[in-house]
């Protein structure tokens, strides 16, 4: 399966709080899982990605959790601040894309952080 | 340097008729991409460009064709546009083909059929 699935398609936090976002893929040959940031009416931009030979990456208050067994990997956004308000894709490297720069990315999730 | 730059911003259609959406990029990339966002399906890849002179098909090139017109330049046509092709659309581009390169997207057309 060439399909990334994320979770929640919305979500709203507290200034200070902890935001979360999920992603779950099928196919273990995925080997390359960036998160891209867009805010409304400009394109996305690369915010954090990872490697499944490594369980996590942090970027300041960015954090990807990667979990190879369960074949999920999730954003957290630590000390969530209302200039964090935006869509998160998550995304990820199918297999054979090594010459092709192709991406999968999941559905999207559109964050608000309330002051 | 202004990065990926598409054109136009906007633009309404009707049904049947023909467009041409316009990208370049001045960061000397050899590769080049077309996606189409809707809503609650993210970014779906239409057509790319691994290098100058090839280009192949994404996830949905049903009803677009392109043309690599030189390393800058990357078009998307629409022949004869359908209410479905509704969307956002975004044209990206990365140093190279490689799965880990970083693409940078432009800021979309939003394009209506009616």
């Amino acid at each position: 399966q060439q399909q990334v699935k994320q979770s929640p398609q919305s979500l709203i936090v507290q200034k200070g709080g902890i935001s979360i976002i999920n992603c779950a893929y099928e196919n273990t040959a995925f080997d390359y899982f960036p998160w891209y940031q867009q805010f409304p009416g400009k394109g996305p931009a690369l915010l954090i990605a990872i490697r499944p030979d490594v369980s996590e990456k942090k970027e300041g208050r960015f954090t990807i959790s990667f979990n190879k067994s369960a074949k999920q990997f999730s954003l957290h956004i630590m000390d969530s601040q209302p200039g964090d308000s935006a869509t998160y894709f998550c995304a990820a490297t199918p297999p054979g894309s090594g010459n092709t720069g192709k991406l999968i990315f999941g559905q999207g999730t559109t964050l608000q952080v309330k002051p | 340097n202004a990065g990926v730059t598409q054109t136009p911003k906007f633009q309404v259609l009707k049904t049947g008729q023909s467009m041409t959406l316009q990208c370049a990029q001045d960061m000397n990339h050899n590769s080049m991409y077309w996606y189409r966002q809707d809503p609650g399906m993210g970014l779906r890849l239409i057509y790319y460009s691994a290098s100058e002179g090839t280009t192949d098909k994404g996830e949905v090139p049903n009803g677009y064709n392109v043309s690599r017109l030189n390393k800058r330049e990357f078009s998307l046509r629409l022949e004869s546009a359908a209410p479905s092709q509704t969307s956002v659309y975004f044209c990206a581009s990365s140093e190279s083909s490689g799965g880990t390169d970083t693409q940078y997207f432009g800021p979309g057309t939003r394009l209506t059929v009616l």
